[in-house]
């Protein structure tokens, strides 16, 4: 079973700009789920999308925005893009999104922005 | 919501046993997870516990679960250098899909 795979591995944008990253979920899971990382912050919360419609969020402003298609598979977008969103942007799959099915990430998109 | 923290730093020699601690603050949590991640790449999953559970045993991987101190532990037996990595306990509430990630464990195995 093919594992969660993010597009692309690594994104070079300038300040002002806008980017849109791609997930694909694994094969059946319906939840899809968006984390930041961050050398000083640690992991955090972005938000959370099952069967199409965004069921959690974390405390991110609004230039954040995601969405998730029929076939599970999710984008997000930041638009008017700082210097401090460079991160490891991870994404995440899970069966249900309920207790007893974990998380499953794939490897990560590198945005730097400079 | 939760509070999940763990110790940043753990050095280890090569063969030793390693164990990373995690203490979580809601007694609601009730599954607990550990995940792995190597530079440049995404958290693996590499077991998880249910609350009711005190112990769980995988290979070389043992979990412990304090639930009256809300305290987990992963040992690894065995340590081996490809065991040097960033560790994250995660905490899940029961059938919500809001997991609670510590700030990492870098465990460093010396040869």
């Amino acid at each position: 079973k093919a594992g969660v795979t993010q597009t692309p591995r690594y994104l070079i944008k300038t300040r002002g700009q806008q980017v849109t990253l791609s997930c694909s979920p694994i094969s059946g899971h319906r939840s899809v789920s968006w984390y930041q990382q961050t050398p000083g912050q640690g992991l955090q919360f972005l938000f959370e999308y099952f069967s199409e419609t965004q069921r959690n969020k974390g405390n991110f402003p609004g230039r954040f925005s995601g969405r998730q298609f029929s076939n599970s598979r999710s984008e997000m977008n930041v638009s008017t893009l700082e210097l401090g969103d460079s991160a490891l942007y991870l994404c995440a799959s899970s069966l249900d999104g309920k207790g007893n099915s974990p998380l499953h990430f794939g490897n990560g998109t590198r945005l730097t922005v400079t | 919501g939760e509070d999940v923290e763990q110790s940043l730093f753990l050095s280890v020699r090569e063969g030793d046993s390693s164990v990373i601690n995690c203490t979580y603050t809601d007694s609601s949590s009730t599954y607990l997870y550990w995940y792995k991640q190597e530079p440049g790449a995404g958290l693996q999953l590499l077991t998880y516990i249910f609350s009711n559970m005190d112990m769980k045993q995988d290979q070389r991987l043992t979990v412990l679960l304090n639930k009256k101190d809300k305290h987990l532990s992963l040992r690894i037996a065995d340590t081996q250098t490809g065991d040097s990595a960033i560790y994250f306990c995660a905490a899940q509430l029961y059938n919500f899909n809001k997991f609670y990630f510590g700030s990492g464990t870098k465990l460093n195995v010396k040869p």
